[in-house]
């Protein structure tokens, strides 16, 4: 099993990124795929879409089961989303524990 | 949001010693709590689930404790490949939310 992040890069305030988080190994349909971000020497942050206001409005998912992907789509981009950022998997069996978690790819936001 | 605070922030040890790591939520999440370690440059490893049940695979030095808001992580008989950040994190209601992390040093 394995989820491999891409995407990220070096983008100016106000610019958009789009994140893919490619699955193998599992099925994206049957799972449930976080979104975790860690700032430069931070803790870590779930990034939540629908209830952060750090993020609301300006972040927006979507899947491709085609492609077994799940993407992020980060508009608005502010200097404060820069970070890594790692997609993972939820398993219920584990209590929603973070069981399989990518390498990462890191975002930075910055003029 | 549930709110999840651990302490120390960060703490030394030596190799063989024992630590505890502790985290409180802010309002009971029964025993949805999980333990991560992380390395530096490195993802996050799950280490326990569910408050005290081991990752498949984690050294059974590793153990945790706890229900409600009050959880424990100790970790026994330290060796080298321990000294990380750990943190707690809540999978009891969204958004999840992570505890702020203590990092383990020599």
């Amino acid at each position: 099993v394995q989820l491999v992040e891409s995407g990220g890069g070096l983008v100016q305030p106000g610019g958009s990124l789009r994140l893919s988080c490619a699955i193998s190994g599992i099925t994206l349909s049957d799972n449930y795929i976080n979104w975790v971000r860690q700032a430069p020497g931070k803790g870590l942050e779930w990034v939540s879409i629908i209830h952060a206001d750090s993020v609301k409005g300006r972040f927006t998912l979507s899947r491709d089961t085609s492609k077994n992907t799940l993407y992020l789509q980060m508009n608005s981009l502010r200097p404060e989303d820069t970070a890594v950022y790692y997609c993972a998997r939820e398993d219920p069996t584990l209590h929603d524990g973070l069981d399989i978690w990518g390498l990462g790819t890191m975002v930075t936001v910055s003029s | 949001d549930i709110q999840m605070t651990q302490s120390p922030s960060s703490l030394s040890a030596s190799v063989g010693g024992r630590i505890t790591i502790t985290c409180r939520a802010s309002q009971s999440i029964s025993n949805y709590l999980n333990w991560y370690q992380q390395k530096p440059g490195k993802a996050p490893n799950l280490l326990i689930y569910a408050a005290s049940s081991l990752q498949s695979g984690v050294p059974s030095r590793f153990s945790g404790s706890g229900s409600g808001t009050d959880f424990t992580l100790i970790i026994s008989n330290l060796k080298p490949e321990d000294f990380a950040t750990y943190y707690c994190q809540q999978s009891y209601s969204i958004p999840r939310t992570f505890g702020q992390g203590t990092k383990v040093e020599i």
